[in-house]
């Protein structure tokens, strides 16, 4: 049982680079976000999902897309990156039922030159 | 979501109950309280989360006030590996969809 795993685990990018990041889950959780935190700060929320073919905006989402094409894989995606961005990326996912813990993956750690 | 207020950093030393206040006073009569700690560079662990009532696991136990304005999430015998930041979130119960909303949370030191 893998839980969440994100995909890569590092990354370096150029400043106006594009790139993806993978979060994949298998535990039938209808529930997935995205986090980024930054030196000394708690983490701070994307964007999320609620199910298959839904999104939503979080607290930080300028910047940053989102796909849920299906159930198990949640996307984010930088189309121009910049220096702003640089920060440890975590994703989560969670049953629909606000009273169920949420899981977490180990994060993917993005430098943006 | 309610917010809450935690110390920035704690310390206490192995083996002894490690207490980690969280003020809540302005949570609503349908929110829980949820605790998650973070070990350096992982991602967040849930520990546990409570309504009204005291709750315990293998981890931790949870201790909510009456009035609900405030929560003591107790370590009983705190080891070297329990030294991370603890984060004390609040969350609806219903009424729409719901995130986890992380503050700064507290910097817990285990020492030998």
């Amino acid at each position: 049982n893998a839980g969440v795993t994100q995909t890569p685990k590092f990354r370096v990018l150029k400043t106006g680079q594009s790139m993806t990041l993978l979060c994949a889950q298998d535990m039938n959780h209808e529930y997935m976000y995205w986090y980024r935190q930054d030196p000394g700060m708690g983490l701070r929320l994307i964007h999320y999902s609620v199910g298959e073919g839904t999104t939503a905006k979080g607290e930080v989402p300028d910047g940053y897309n989102v796909s849920r094409l299906k159930k198990q894989n949640f996307l984010l995606g930088l189309e121009s990156a910049a220096p702003s961005q640089t920060s440890v990326y975590f994703c989560a996912s969670s049953y629909l039922f606000v009273d169920t813990e949420a899981f977490f993956g180990q994060g993917t750690r993005l430098t943006v030159v | 979501d309610a917010k809450t207020t935690q110390p920035p950093s704690m310390d206490c030393a192995e083996g002894r109950a490690a207490n980690l206040p969280c003020n809540h006073s302005t949570i609503s009569g349908n929110e829980y309280v949820y605790w998650y700690r973070q070990i350096h560079s992982q991602g967040p662990q849930y520990i546990i989360h409570g309504l009204k009532n005291n709750e315990t696991n293998e981890m931790a136990s949870l201790i909510i006030t009456e009035d609900r304005k405030s929560s003591t999430l107790i370590l009983p015998h705190a080891t070297l590996r329990d030294t991370a930041v603890y984060y004390c979130i609040v969350r609806p119960f219903a009424g729409g969809y719901s995130t986890l909303t992380f503050g700064k949370g507290t910097m817990l030191l285990v020492s030998p």
